[in-house]
């Protein structure tokens, strides 16, 4: 079964300083994963997903992700964070068999950025 | 805007009551799935249709149930209302040529569901 690890129900940063939110998935075959993003009163959009190739992922507004499967870990970071990054974020994983591609979702990250 | 549209925005309800969620997908994605998010058990995936046909459920309760009409948008119902039903239901398109499990999801923007 998949499961999916965010540490940090919360994340605070400062304007400008490193955004780093963590993943850890389990799954018994080689996952898909996957960042969301929700803003306050919207569904959520996709920030960048892993699936084969590259470990290291770019998505969209400066984020980028490492898939490291030694570690089972799939953490989001962005450089310097930005007052729009105010979100909460969702890790998620599916799989590569059956045919159903549900997305197993973390419980979530709220990042705040501080002026 | 993702292009997958849900109807209504906000539902207010009382207990024991049925309700129809409406979903859209986006033009030519033949997969939709149905997720719950609520306080206590975050996002959860409730059913995925391909085509017109259930292809897997999740957790759902035996009180919901779903369907992809011909035109492929999809309905959500819910009977028997409880309070703990109260939640944000998302639903999410994709295309899925050739059985690729990795084609981006496209969320919808949500029905809001009080019960009362």
């Amino acid at each position: 079964a998949q499961s999916v690890t965010q540490l940090g129900s919360h994340v605070s940063v400062s304007e400008g300083a490193l955004v780093l939110l963590r993943c850890n998935y389990s799954s018994s075959v080689p996952p898909y994963l996957f960042w969301y993003v929700q803003y306050p009163n919207q569904g959520l959009q996709l920030l960048l997903k892993y699936t084969t190739g590259a470990t290291l992922v770019k998505g969209i507004n400066g984020f980028e992700a490492e898939f490291k499967k030694s570690e089972t870990s799939f953490h989001l970071t962005k450089p310097s964070a930005h007052m729009s990054d105010a979100a909460e974020y969702f890790c998620a994983v599916s799989y590569s068999g059956g045919s159903n591609y549900k997305l197993t979702f973390g419980k979530g990250t709220l990042l705040t950025v501080n002026p | 805007d993702s292009g997958v549209t849900q109807t209504p925005k906000h539902l207010i309800t009382a207990t024991g009551q049925r309700v129809t969620l409406r979903c859209s997908p986006r033009s030519g994605d033949l997969s939709v799935y149905w997720y719950q998010q609520s306080l206590d058990q975050g996002l959860q995936f409730l059913i995925h249709y391909y085509n017109g046909e259930e292809r897997a459920k999740g957790n759902i309760l035996e009180r919901f149930s779903a369907q992809q009409f011909p035109d492929l948008h999809s309905e959500l119902n819910l009977s028997s209302l409880e309070l703990g039903d109260s939640a944000l239901y998302f639903c999410a398109s994709s295309v899925e040529v050739h059985a690729r499990p990795y084609n981006e999801q496209f969320f919808g923007p949500g029905t809001r569901l009080t019960v009362l």
